[in-house]
């Protein structure tokens, strides 16, 4: 079993939608969690750290729910420069950071 | 805004061949990762140094790859003799503390053909 697990997608949404991804993680101890942005050819890029109680920033939302061990990213009002591979991150503690496989979303216009 | 410097950008080598990546990572961060993202993946961690220490290598296939980090600033990857497997983007990455979102570099593109 991986790591980290992704839905690989693509995720195919109009632009003004709403989309949300899951991610679920096997490793309990797992510290802290995160969402990256990857867009085609391109290096990783943080989007927005993942806190227990839940985090906004703009029309980005993450969720973390220990006890089911998944994150969520919720985006609202898609737009299509949103359109990239979303990663979703574990700090499993003591080890480096354990990436999932990616989410690939796709807003059309 | 700081960056992690990475190159070359592309290299394109024959399999059996030597090649070698540089990376300097962002002034003051102990920490530097080196990970290899092959299509359709996410990066997998090949080696983590703090300062000039290796701190996890056990991905590294280590019959063919090296890193080092000798005065713990700048980082090279080799990979002798490649192989078409190798085909892959390398990405460095580095951290303050080991703690938190790393930043990456633009990555090196390899292709062994």
């Amino acid at each position: 079993r991986k790591e980290v697990e992704q839905d690989p997608g693509p995720f195919n949404v109009p632009e003004g939608a709403t989309v949300a991804f899951n991610c679920t993680y096997s490793n309990s101890a797992s510290q802290s969690f995160f969402w990256y942005r990857q867009d085609c050819r391109k290096e990783p890029k943080l989007l927005m750290s993942v806190y227990s109680s839940g985090n906004e920033d703009g029309r980005f939302t993450a969720r973390l729910n220990r006890a089911s061990q998944y994150i969520s990213l919720l985006i609202r009002d898609s737009k299509l420069s949103d359109s990239a591979t979303y990663l979703c991150v574990v700090d499993p503690g003591r080890r480096a950071l354990t990436f999932g496989s990616g989410t690939r979303l796709q807003v059309q216009p | 805004e700081a960056e992690v410097a990475q190159s070359p950008r592309y290299k394109i080598t024959e399999k059996s061949q030597a090649v070698a990546f540089w990376c300097d990572p962002i002034s003051g961060h102990a920490t530097l990762y080196w990970y290899r993202q092959i299509l359709g993946q996410g990066p997998e961690l090949l080696v983590q140094f703090q300062d000039e220490s290796v701190v996890d290598d056990s991905q590294l296939p280590k019959d063919r790859f090296s890193a080092e980090r000798l005065k713990g600033v700048d980082s090279t990857l080799k990979i002798q003799p490649a192989e078409l497997g190798d085909s892959a983007m390398y990405l460095c990455a580095s951290s303050t503390t080991g703690i938190g979102g790393y930043t990456f570099g633009s990555g090196t593109r390899l292709t062994v053909v």
